[in-house]
């Protein structure tokens, strides 16, 4: 299973785009590319996910780079209910596992 | 539509004794999965079940840990005895099909041991 790498935390002004990097160096053409979210002590929460092509629904917009080596997920206009662990998980279909890293702690500020 | 249910939210108890975990998946997914989560950690998958078949249960620490899903729906956790480093979140989550990595999680059951 491919594993991610994301920065352990991040802040953000209220208003503002946030911006969460992940690097996913090793996936595999077949995998896809998940975001969860996860707010204090409730279960994590699917964001968005992407296999090449750039995606975008109520919540986010995910870009994923030509390479699929990274992606980032863009919350465009950022609340203090976006405050979070965000995770970036890789998938694969073939092995139904959806393995969790450390994730970013994402703090916005007013 | 209901979500993942899960019960009890808490749980406090003295280590050796025995506990148990309820979660009741969303109507009509057949995948359902048992994570831990430790503070300040990322969800770790302990068990997941595609209808009653557990296929994954590599994770699960099976000395002290077991997990049944019974007529493929509803799923219990049990743990005996308990020892001071389960005290954690164990989380349920349920997905519709095999092909999506989308889940639904429950809001977990915190567990403490004293």
């Amino acid at each position: 299973d491919a594993k991610t790498t994301q920065p352990p935390s991040m802040d953000c002004a209220e208003g503002r785009a946030a911006n969460l990097p992940c690097n996913h160096s090793t996936i595999s053409g077949n995998e896809y590319v998940y975001w969860y979210r996860q707010i204090h002590s409730q279960g994590p929460q699917y964001i968005i996910h992407g296999l090449k092509n750039n995606e975008t629904n109520e919540m986010a917009s995910l870009i994923i780079t030509e390479d699929r080596k990274s992606s980032t997920l863009i919350l465009p206009h950022a609340t203090l209910r976006d405050t979070a662990v965000y995770y970036c998980i890789v998938f694969s279909s073939n092995t139904g596992k959806l393995i969790f890293g450390q994730g970013t702690t994402l703090q916005v500020k007013p | 539509e209901a979500g993942v249910v899960q019960s009890p939210r808490y749980k406090i108890i003295e280590k050796k004794q025995p506990v148990a975990f309820w979660c009741n998946p969303i109507s009509g997914h057949n995948t359902l999965y048992w994570y831990l989560q430790n503070l300040g950690q990322g969800p770790e998958l302990l068990i997941r079940y595609e209808n009653e078949e557990a296929v994954d249960d590599s994770q699960l620490p099976k000395d002290r840990f077991s997990a049944e899903r019974l007529k493929g729906v509803d799923s219990t956790l049990k743990i005996q005895p308990a020892e001071l480093g389960d005290s954690a979140v164990y989380l349920c989550a349920s997905r519709k099909n095999v092909n999506t990595g989308e889940l639904f999680f429950g809001e977990g059951s915190r567990l403490t041991v004293l």
